[in-house]
């Protein structure tokens, strides 16, 4: 059984590109979400992708989209990249629904470095 | 506020013996979840333990279980009879609400802890 796999593992990108990361859900799990991590700190919750829809957002700004397709992976879409946008980032799949708790399962993440 | 505090700084135990990682948290939800998990240096994040508000036994995972104190607001993991694999970043989060929709993680800072053999 795969577990959650993203791509690439790490990426090099200029202030002012743009970068799209991937992942692919655990089998079985519809939802999926994403963070960023800085160093030395705890991952930040982006935004969270369910039934191909944007669902719940964290506070960052409109240079962060997303999208979800019919088989539920995802992609994270940066533009105008900043120095500060350099950290790992992580997805997570769970399963939707209405359940009390939502394990999420996380993937290995893309290091990402602005230069 | 924080809604999540680690304030330990890098935390050191001896292999075999146990150690207890703290974290407290904030929320005015009566129904959350709060989840440990583990970081090794390779990035990725590893599911520990889950705890919800309404349990009412502490949660336990193999080495690994959940000193749950709802009243004074707190989540520590112990960790029993440590191995030098443990060596990692640990990290407290919280999801709020009952509704399985709004299953954001709020993490904490995380703690290092290092396993001396």
């Amino acid at each position: 059984d795969a577990g959650v796999t993203q791509s690439p593992t790490h990426l090099i990108k200029t202030r002012g590109q743009q970068v799209t990361l991937r992942c692919s859900p655990k089998s079985g799990h519809d939802t999926v979400s994403w963070y960023q991590q800085a160093l030395g700190q705890g991952p930040q919750f982006i935004f969270q992708y369910y039934e191909e829809e944007e669902r719940q957002r964290g506070n960052f700004p409109d240079r962060f989209s997303g999208h979800q397709f019919p088989n539920y992976s995802s992609e994270l879409n940066v533009n105008a990249l900043l120095l500060g946008d350099s950290a790992l980032y992580l997805c997570a799949s769970s399963r939707g629904g209405t359940r009390p708790y939502n394990e999420q399962f996380f993937g290995p993440g893309t290091r990402l470095t602005v230069l | 506020a924080q809604k999540i505090t680690q304030t330990q700084p890098g935390m050191f135990v001896q292999e075999k013996e146990a150690v207890t990682l703290d974290c407290t948290y904030d929320t005015s939800d009566p129904s959350y979840g709060l989840f440990w998990y583990k970081q090794p240096s390779s990035g990725e994040m590893i599911f520990l333990i889950y705890q919800g508000s309404y349990d009412q036994q502490n949660a336990t995972e193999g080495r690994y279980s959940l000193n749950f104190q709802k009243a004074r607001k707190s989540a520590n993991l112990v960790i029993s009879a440590s191995q030098l694999g443990d060596s990692a970043m640990y990290f407290c989060a919280m999801r709020e609400g009952r509704n399985g929709a709004n299953s954001k993680l709020t993490f904490g800072k995380g703690i290092t802890l290092s396993v001396r053999p």
